[in-house]
């Protein structure tokens, strides 16, 4: 079962800041089968990216991720106020496991 | 519209059973593989188990295997998950979530529902 870790636990930003998260996982991950959801308090988590790299349609461009084999990173070039939330990465190939979320707050 | 909507949550004993229901509503439900997510009190995300479009190919996290059984009945475009031998680590909100072009791709989330175990 690959495990994915992300880091860091917890990010402190302000708006319009960039925020970098990771996630890096203990064995190759196929094909770049990662996704990224995020999560508001008290709702579902959202698809948000998938492929490690195409965003789904709901999301603005200032989400992006990159990354290929065991690294992989999400960035928002400009945090709104709407980003503030929890962030997790999955791989959708084989072990559907996910991480255990970057939860990026309002400095 | 794709909507999902989980029920059959609530109190549970330790030791005892459940059954979760989540009907799917705004696609041809026996096109995709469907999957149960839980979300422990304050925790992460934990995938559960997956069925086929067909119900013919069932998986499950190995917390689960041998306790919980997941099942869909098609014709009512409802997805199922009989929760067996509850504990109290089985507490969380339970999500169902719609695959898209990967069967582990989670493109449509219900609402979730929440189990409780405990005496």
């Amino acid at each position: 079962e690959i495990v994915l870790t992300q880091s860091p636990g917890t990010l402190s930003l302000s708006p319009g800041e960039r925020a970098t998260l990771s996630c890096r996982a203990s064995q190759s991950v196929s094909s770049s089968y990662l996704a990224w959801y995020q999560q508001k308090p008290g709702q579902a988590p959202r698809l948000l990216m998938y492929g490690a790299s195409s965003r789904a349609t709901a999301f603005p461009d200032r989400f992006s991720g990159s990354g290929s084999g065991t690294d992989f990173t999400l960035t928002i070039s400009g945090l709104e106020p709407e980003d503030f939330a929890v962030y997790y990465c999955q791989d959708y190939g084989s072990s559907r496991t996910f991480g255990q979320g970057t939860k990026v707050e309002i400095k | 519209e794709v909507q999902l909507l989980e029920s059959g949550g609530g109190l549970v004993l330790p030791g005892g059973s459940l059954r979760l229901s989540c009907a799917a509503s705004g696609f041809t439900f026996s096109s995709y593989t469907m999957t149960w997510v839980r979300q422990a009190p304050g925790k992460g995300l934990e995938w559960v188990s997956s069925i086929s479009g067909d119900g013919g190919n069932t998986y499950y996290a190995g917390s689960v295997k041998g306790r919980f059984t997941i099942s869909r009945d098609n014709s009512k475009n409802t997805m199922y998950m009989q929760m067996n031998s509850l504990r109290a680590e089985d507490t969380a909100v339970y999500y169902c979530a719609r695959a898209g072009d990967y069967m582990a791709l989670l493109v449509y989330w219900g609402q979730g529902n929440m189990v409780t175990v405990s005496s």
